[in-house]
């Protein structure tokens, strides 16, 4: 109940293309869900992210649709760059008495020009 | 810069030893959290702590364990080391003790056991 499941796990999209990376969850406590992106030697960063009571969020290219009936949220990137060749993350946590993530198991995108 | 700072940036030791990976939070950042990141499990929570004080724990091993000093500088003590334990760990570091506005990640330690 406390995984976040997360597809593909890899991606290859041509530039200029739309970048789509999907995540489930289980636990109806979640109730924030950001999206970490990681280049190679480097520490997850903080890309966007959302809150159960919004169905989009949009940040420049990256936007977070989120469908809470279906438990289920996805990150998309328009317009993809090949700077945007990394390692996405998904994750979730309960606001409250820590700040614990529960993360899902990566997406590597590839961003061919 | 992220303002997370970990040392030693790359750490190799063999199998049976102790070591010891530091953080040092963010300016004005009170929460620091401890993550593994290896191949085969993804980035795995392993315990936070806020202003001194243990706050949460993950799936951290007996032979871990860690601390925040009054500095609020964080230590991550991995003992008795298996080759299983070679992986990327990660700190980071939030204002608050929950995670209102996401936290930021240091460029983590490698460590290698052989």
């Amino acid at each position: 109940q406390q995984q976040v499941k997360q597809s593909p796990q890899s991606l290859i999209v041509q530039k200029g293309g739309i970048s789509i990376i999907n995540c489930a969850y289980e636990n109806t406590a979640f109730d924030y869900f950001p999206w970490y992106q990681q280049f190679p030697g480097k520490g997850p960063a903080l890309l966007i992210a959302i809150r159960p009571d919004v169905s989009e969020k949009k940040e420049g290219r990256f936007t977070i649709s989120f469908n809470k009936s279906a438990k289920q949220f996805s990150l998309h990137i328009m317009d993809s760059q090949p700077g945007d060749s990394a390692t996405y993350f998904c994750a979730a946590s309960m606001l409250g008495n820590t700040g614990k993530l529960i993360f899902g198991q990566g997406t590597t995108l590839q961003v061919k020009p | 810069d992220s303002g997370v700072t970990q040392t030693p940036k790359h750490l190799i030791t063999a199998t049976g030893q102790r070591v010891t990976l530091r953080c040092s939070p963010r300016s004005g950042d009170l929460s620091v959290y401890w993550y593994q990141q290896s191949l085969d499990q993804g980035l795995q929570f392993l315990i936070q702590y806020y202003n001194g004080e243990e706050r949460a724990k993950g799936n951290i091993l007996e032979r871990f364990s860690a601390q925040q000093f009054p500095d609020l500088h964080s230590e991550l003590n991995l003992s008795s080391l298996e080759l299983g334990d070679s992986a990327l760990y990660f700190c980071a570091s939030s204002p608050r003790v929950s995670n209102n506005y996401g936290y930021t990640f240091g460029s983590g330690t490698r460590l290698t056991v052989v």
